[in-house]
C-alpha cells in the first residue's frame, strides 16, 4: 500500500537548519509530483513547496522563498526539505503529500513530522 | 499570496444540508477548476473529499460536492452525520503555478 513516512523534525534554534525526509513505497515515485504542507500548532494548512515528478519544476510559498528548498531522489523514492534561516513562525508539522489530481488533489499523506524552532 | 477566506465557523443538525463558501480572486480560484477541498480531523493528516471543483476520488461519499461560481467555490455536505464534525479547507491553484489554502471552517454537527 502506498506510504509516505517524514522524518527529520526535531526543535532548533532561530536562524538554524534542518532537512526533512519524506520516504515513499508502495508506488513508482517517479511518476508523482509532491507537496510540502505545514500546519502551526492550532492553525490551519499552509502550502509550502511543490516538485514535479522529475524535479524539474519547483514552486514555493512566499513565506518560506528563499530560505526552504525542495528537492527529490528518485532512486531513493524520496522527497526532502531543506529548512534554512529557521524562525519561531515556522513552527509547524510538515506534511508531505502525493499529487494524485494535478495540480493539488492529494489523496495520499504522510503522519507530520513536528518541528519547533524556538531557542 | 493572501489565504483564501472561508468562514471560521459553520453548524448544522443531523440530516440537513450545509455548504462552506471559498472566496479567492481572479487569480486562483477564478482563473482555474483547479480547487480542491480537504477535511481534517484533530491530530490527523487532511483527507481529499473534491478535487477539480467537482470531483470526488474513489471512496469518498456522494454527499459531499462541489461547485464554483467566479471568485468563490463551495463544499456542500448533505444529510449531515455526526462524523461530518472536523475541520474542512479548500485549496486552489494560482496563475503564479503555486498553491494557496482556505483558512480552514470548523463544522460542528448539533
Amino acid at each position: 500500500q502506498v506510504q509516505l513516512v517524514e522524518s527529520g523534525g526535531g526543535v532548533v534554534q532561530p536562524g538554524g537548519s534542518l532537512r526533512l525526509s519524506c520516504e515513499a513505497s508502495g508506488f513508482t515515485f517517479s511518476y508523482y509530483g509532491m507537496h510540502w504542507v505545514r500546519q502551526a500548532p492550532g492553525k490551519g494548512l499552509e502550502w509550502v513547496a511543490v516538485i514535479a515528478h522529475d524535479g524539474t519544476n519547483v514552486y514555493y510559498g512566499d513565506s518560506v522563498k528563499g530560505r526552504f528548498s525542495i528537492s527529490r531522489d528518485n532512486s531513493k523514492n524520496t522527497l526532502y526539505l531543506q529548512m534554512s534561516s529557521l524562525r519561531p513562525e515556522d513552527t509547524a508539522v510538515y506534511y508531505c503529500a502525493r499529487v494524485d489530481e494535478w495540480p493539488a488533489g492529494c489523496v495520499y499523506w504522510g503522519q507530520g513530522s513536528l518541528v519547533t524552532v524556538s531557542s | 499570496q493572501s489565504a483564501l477566506t472561508q468562514p471560521a465557523s459553520v453548524s448544522g443538525s443531523p440530516g440537513q444540508s450545509i455548504t462552506i463558501s471559498c472566496t479567492g480572486t481572479s487569480s486562483d480560484v477564478g482563473a482555474y477548476n483547479y480547487v480542491s477541498w480537504y477535511k481534517q480531523h484533530p491530530g490527523k493528516a487532511p483527507r481529499l473529499l473534491i478535487y477539480d471543483v467537482t470531483n470526488r476520488p474513489s471512496g469518498v461519499s456522494n454527499r459531499f460536492s462541489g461547485s464554483k461560481s467566479g471568485n468563490t467555490a463551495s463544499l456542500t455536505i448533505s444529510g449531515l452525520q455526526a462524523e461530518d464534525e472536523a475541520d474542512y479547507y479548500c485549496c486552489s491553484y494560482t496563475s503564479i503555478s503555486t498553491v494557496v489554502f482556505g483558512g480552514g471552517t470548523k463544522l460542528t454537527v448539533l
